[in-house]
């Protein structure tokens, strides 16, 4: 079985701060993991994936995150908050290759960026 | 261009009118998922198909049926809708060839049952 935590539910930080966003998971197998942001009343946007490449991985906007396996963590971080980086974030777990069909969200990261 | 539709994008109905949320992909994906996003619940997964005629259920089956007749599309069935599926709906669908993890979502349906 999988299953995600993300440990915050709201992160706030100040315009050119780095950025946090910590989530941990588990699962039964190797796993491919995923971060999504939503805007304010918009769709869901891929920032990033993890499918047991490189573990550290690179996205969208500056963002990236770090697969770190005996931590059971897929942090993602960005050095230099940017207004346009309020949002909700969602980290992503789905268990074996990517013909398992099975997605697992976590409850949101909802972050705010101040002047 | 590469999209995913869902229609209607808005929808207001009472307790236990049957109703049909469509979703189109113009991706020739093999596999489609629908999704319900609650506060502070995140997305949890409804039902998903990895192929036309092949459906499989996710974290939140109950109340709902969709069926796969046609590889782009994959409509979400409420047979009787009560105020608890009030929520908003999320259609994906994504490749299955190598490097097809990546899910692309539709635009979201909102649905209100009272």
């Amino acid at each position: 079985a999988q299953s995600v935590t993300q440990l915050d539910s709201h992160v706030s930080v100040s315009e050119g701060t780095p950025v946090l966003l910590r989530c941990n998971y588990s699962s039964s197998y190797s796993p491919s993991l995923f971060w999504y942001v939503q805007h304010p009343n918009k769709g869901l946007q891929l920032l990033l994936k993890y499918t047991s490449a490189a573990t550290l991985v690179k996205g969208i906007n500056g963002f990236e995150a770090e697969f770190k396996k005996s931590e059971t963590s897929f942090h993602l971080t960005k050095p230099s908050a940017h207004m346009s980086d309020a949002a909700e974030y969602f980290c992503v777990v789905s268990e074996g290759t990517d013909s398992w069909g099975k997605f697992q969200f976590g409850a949101g990261t909802q972050v705010v960026v101040t002047p | 261009e590469a999209q995913v539709t869902q229609n209607p994008r808005y929808l207001i109905t009472v307790t236990g009118k049957k109703l049909t949320v469509t979703c189109s992909q113009n991706m020739n994906h093999e596999y489609m998922s629908w999704y319900r996003q609650d506060p502070g619940l995140g997305l949890r997964q409804i039902y998903y198909s990895m192929n036309v005629e092949v459906t499989d259920k996710g974290d939140v089956p109950e109340g709902y049926k969709v069926s796969r007749k046609e590889k782009r599309n994959f409509p979400l069935i409420l047979e009787s809708p009560s105020p608890n599926q009030t929520s908003l709906y999320f259609c994906a669908s994504k490749g299955l060839a190598g490097g097809g993890e990546t899910q692309y979502f539709g635009p979201g349906t909102r649905l209100l049952v009272l």
